[in-house]
């Protein structure tokens, strides 16, 4: 089952802008995990926040995690044309592995 | 860096057949696997975890007669699709679960293999 929701379900922006992305979820956490897909393709990890964090910065990425309300978000900064990719929050509730999805943001950066 | 190779990438079938999707970790030893099927525009769907050894995890709703799982090695876990159809086309992803070492439980996934049944 689906556990994360996010928002926006896509979202449009130029080069250069910040894109912020939303994710909330059900259950008590271990982690949760940022990727990232190339349409047609497979993930790659962007970032992991552990449930006793609150905020994590890998480059040009921000993560934050709000586990009082179950939320995160994801903020690209000075976004890129090469950004262009759906975006995906995942939560991990027992620390194996097991994953469950968000339903996505799909990103657009125009040039 | 940990890879994790899926193969075929892609597969085309008639309806009726089986089809093996292999998930293979190429230099690192992943004592649990995952499953997970993506249709179009959608996100993933957790299907099944598979460990090394052992019988696989399915999840609710997902029929295990229909979507074989064997984890022979511990580098090795395969999906078959028994007896496709043609809802069964879709993205197959799989993710392999670093085992030992100090980056142990970290994930990888595999560049997913895209099934279409006529």
């Amino acid at each position: 089952s689906q556990q994360g929701e996010e928002d926006p379900q896509a979202l449009s922006i130029q080069e250069g802008e910040n894109a912020t992305m939303n994710c909330s979820y059900k259950t008590s956490i271990n982690n949760l995990q940022w990727y990232r897909q190339n349409s047609g393709r497979g993930l790659v990890h962007l970032i992991l926040i552990r449930s006793n964090e609150r905020e994590k910065h890998s480059g040009r990425l921000r993560v934050t995690l709000d586990t009082s309300k179950k939320s995160s978000s994801l903020l690209i900064t000075a976004s890129r044309a090469a950004d262009t990719a759906s975006y995906f929050c995942a939560t991990d509730s027992s620390n194996t592995g097991k994953l469950i999805f968000g339903q996505g943001t799909t990103l657009q950066v125009k040039p | 860096g940990a890879v994790v190779s899926q193969h075929p990438s892609w597969v085309i079938c008639k309806s009726g057949t089986s089809v093996k999707i292999e998930c293979r970790s190429l230099d690192f030893q992943a004592t649990t696997m995952f499953w997970y099927r993506q249709f179009p525009k959608q996100s993933l769907m957790l299907m099944a975890t598979s460990n090394e050894g052992s019988k696989a995890t399915y999840e609710q709703g997902v029929e295990k007669d229909k979507f074989l799982i064997n984890h022979a090695s511990l580098t090795l876990s395969t999906l078959t699709v028994t007896s496709a159809h043609p809802e069964d086309s879709s993205f197959y992803i799989c993710s392999a679960r670093l085992a030992g070492g100090p980056r142990t439980g970290e994930l990888f996934f595999g560049e997913g293999s895209r099934l279409t049944v006529l």
